[in-house]
């Protein structure tokens, strides 16, 4: 097992372009979480899916991101018109529904470091 | 809501100086706890977890207490190492939905 892969691990993009990452998380882990990790801070919330079913949105997921876990696998996220202030290093992990927190933990993934210009 | 407090960094100390960086956290219930690491140009990793009250996570020499009393889970090494220098975030998480709550972390660096 590869872990947590997100692709890409850098994307430039100009103000006002949509943007698309992906994760593809530990083939047996049912659940998928997305942050987001702004300069200085913690990891924040966006998301989060059992299988392919999204569970729970953040407040600062607005309108202008999606996500999408097709089929339970692996998971996309995309920003429509992006903004400077999206410019942030957005992490996907995973887990195991079955387990309680903590005795697997979440697998994080190495994150996708956007920059919008 | 829930919420997680660190000390503010960055810490500066000398190799084998005493580690203390605190956490306090606002939660109804009892939340899992845990520190994570995240080492320069890597991602985050769990450093150690507790899940109840007077529960003790170790790991690499780092421990930390789940404080019911006081809501704290302060980490603690009694040597660091060079090799240590990362930033060091504190989260809680509830079992049913898993999402973890960071705070804003704290970043160690240690001086030869």
């Amino acid at each position: 097992d590869t872990g947590v892969s997100q692709d890409p691990r850098h994307k430039i993009t100009k103000r006002g372009q949509n943007v698309t990452f992906r994760c593809d998380p530990i083939s047996e882990h049912n659940r998928l979480y997305w942050y987001r990790q702004t300069l200085g801070q913690g990891p924040e919330f966006l998301t989060y899916f059992q299988n392919e079913a999204q569970l729970e949105k953040s407040r600062l997921l607005s309108d202008r991101f999606s996500a999408e876990r097709p089929k339970g696998s692996f998971s996309t996220l995309e920003i429509q018109r992006t903004e400077q202030g999206d410019s942030a290093m957005y992490l996907c992990a995973s887990s195991s529904f079955r387990s309680r927190q903590g005795e697997y933990g979440y697998t994080f993934g190495s994150g996708t470091r956007l920059t919008v210009v | 809501g829930d919420s997680v407090t660190q000390m503010e960094g960055p810490v500066t100390l000398s190799e084998e100086a005493f580690l203390t960086i605190n956490c306090t956290y606002t939660a109804t219930g009892y939340p899992s706890l845990f520190w994570y690491v995240q080492y320069p140009g890597e991602g985050l990793q769990l450093l150690l977890k507790a899940t109840k009250a007077d529960d003790k996570g170790s790991n690499k020499g780092f421990e930390a207490t789940y404080r019911k009393e006081t809501t704290s889970f302060h980490l603690e090494k009694g040597s660091v190492q060079v090799s240590d220098s990362a930033v060091y975030f504190c989260a809680l998480s509830r079992s049913n939905t898993g999402k973890l709550i960071f705070g804003q972390g704290t970043t160690l660096q240690v001086k030869p």
